[in-house]
């Protein structure tokens, strides 16, 4: 089965720039999605189709996808943006796929 | 505005079978996919299955392939998700959330809007 591979962990300070990584086979001829999710919420799409923003979210929001690495970057990070992110990518024999999840602490 | 709103939490028996519902509205039904992920408490997201809101063509984890069942009522807006054969290993959130496809008839997509999630607990 095919399969997603985040940091577990990755601290910012406020107003830096974080990057969170999604590691996986021939990832960069997928497309990939991004969730972000804060305790006791439902999940929130932030990034779609690699490096696509929906509708309100915020700019500070950006991602890139090739070879085999996705990467979420937050520029000027926000207190407001810890939480934990998801990456997705669909593959044809496992269908949906999550990542691992990566706690972002902003210090 | 887009809605997709879940049934309430659940307590079931080890064995049983659980049935969560999610109405959806806002949006022309038959261009979208919905899609059941859920979390364990303490876990990551686990995709389960996914139905197409045109023609109720089915995809499901191939972990959860036998005990769950995705079903629609088109008419009503409404898709069901149904697991069977509970454990304890099942206790979990579950939401369904609206896919749109990258293309009408293919099964990728992105999960744009979510429910609010329906806690279903199993315990004896």
């Amino acid at each position: 089965s095919y399969e997603l591979t985040q940091p577990p962990s990755v601290p910012v300070s406020p107003g830096q720039t974080v990057s969170i990584t999604c590691s996986g086979d021939e990832l960069g001829e997928r497309y990939v999605s991004w969730y972000q999710q804060k305790p006791g919420q439902s999940p929130v799409l932030v990034i779609y189709q690699d490096r696509k923003r929906p509708s309100g979210i915020p700019e500070r929001f950006s991602g890139s996808n090739s070879g085999n690495t996705a990467t979420l970057t937050i520029s000027g990070t926000q207190t407001l943006d810890e939480a934990d992110y998801y990456c997705q990518a669909w593959d044809s024999y496992s269908a949906y796929v999550f990542g691992t999840g990566t706690k972002v602490t902003v210090l | 505005q887009v809605q997709v709103v879940q049934s309430g939490a659940e307590v079931k028996k080890p064995g049983a079978s659980v049935k969560v519902s999610c109405k959806a509205s806002g949006y022309l039904f038959g261009n979208y996919g919905i899609s059941w992920v859920r979390q364990a408490p303490g876990q990551g997201l686990e995709w389960m299955g996914w139905i197409s809101g045109h023609n109720g063509d089915t995809t499901y984890a191939q972990n959860l392939q036998g005990r769950v069942t995705l079903t629609i009522d088109t008419s009503a807006t409404t898709i069901y998700m149904e697991l069977r054969n509970l454990t304890s290993d099942d206790t979990a959130v579950y939401w369904c959330a609206r896919v749109d496809m990258i293309a009408l008839g293919v099964t990728e997509g992105h999960f744009d809007y979510w429910g609010q999630g329906t806690l279903v607990t199993v315990s004896s």
